[in-house]
């Protein structure tokens, strides 16, 4: 099983449109998690850390569910600028699994 | 304020023929990484160091080698190139803290071995 597991998509959505997506991860004693955002050929790019109570940020939603163990991210009223792939990445003692990344296509 | 600077960009290897990868932060961070991305994957780690003069094994290590004598500088190696290591490398930095472990990324080097 992979440490860390993605939906690939790609989402195809409409501008304005809520898009969320999942991530599990097979270690239960990771400790922390966050999603990433890779745009097309550049390196990736911390978008927000996840918290167990679940946090937001502007237009971005994470959440974490230890007891299923996944981590989910939701994006409102989307831009044409989210396109991108997000990864999902698990923290076990200072080395980071990478889930292979869910691309999200938003459409004018 | 540079942060994580990798050379070179894009490099073409002949097989069997080896070359360093080179990566540098300014950010005085503790903890350093090499991934690589291969399409459609995610990124796989390959070496990471936590300080000056210690190194270890990541998940895919084989056919490369690192050293970490600065606390800036995390040179990747790649000894006998094969079209296997092709790939766009990610170097990345660190100041781990309280299980916190933000990565700041390089701009990654793009490998192609023929």
């Amino acid at each position: 099983r992979k440490e860390v597991e993605q939906d690939p998509g790609p989402f195809n959505v409409p501008e304005g449109a809520t898009v969320a997506f999942n991530c599990t991860y097979s270690n239960s004693a990771s400790q922390s998690f966050f999603w990433y955002r890779q745009d097309c050929r550049k390196e990736p790019k911390l978008l927000m850390s996840v918290y167990s109570s679940g946090n937001e940020d502007g237009r971005f939603t994470a959440q974490l569910n230890r007891a299923s163990q996944y981590i989910s991210l939701l994006i409102r009223d989307s831009k044409l600028s989210d396109s991108a792939t997000y990864l999902c990445v698990v923290n076990n003692d200072y080395k980071l699994s990478f889930g292979a990344g869910t691309t999200v296509t938003v459409r004018a | 304020n540079a942060g994580v600077t990798q050379t070179p960009k894009f490099r073409i290897l002949k097989i069997g023929q080896s070359m360093t990868l080179q990566c540098a932060q300014d950010m005085n961070h503790n903890y350093m990484y090499w991934y690589r991305q291969d399409p459609g994957m995610g990124l796989k780690l390959i070496y990471y160091s936590v300080g000056a003069g210690i190194t270890d094994k990541g998940e895919v290590p084989n056919g490369y080698n690192v050293s970490r004598s600065t606390t800036e500088d995390f040179p990747l190696r790649l000894e006998l190139a094969a079209p296997s290591q092709t790939s766009v490398y990610f170097c990345a930095s660190s100041y781990a803290n309280s299980g916190a472990n933000v990565l700041t990324f390089g701009a990654g080097s793009r490998l192609t071995v023929l």
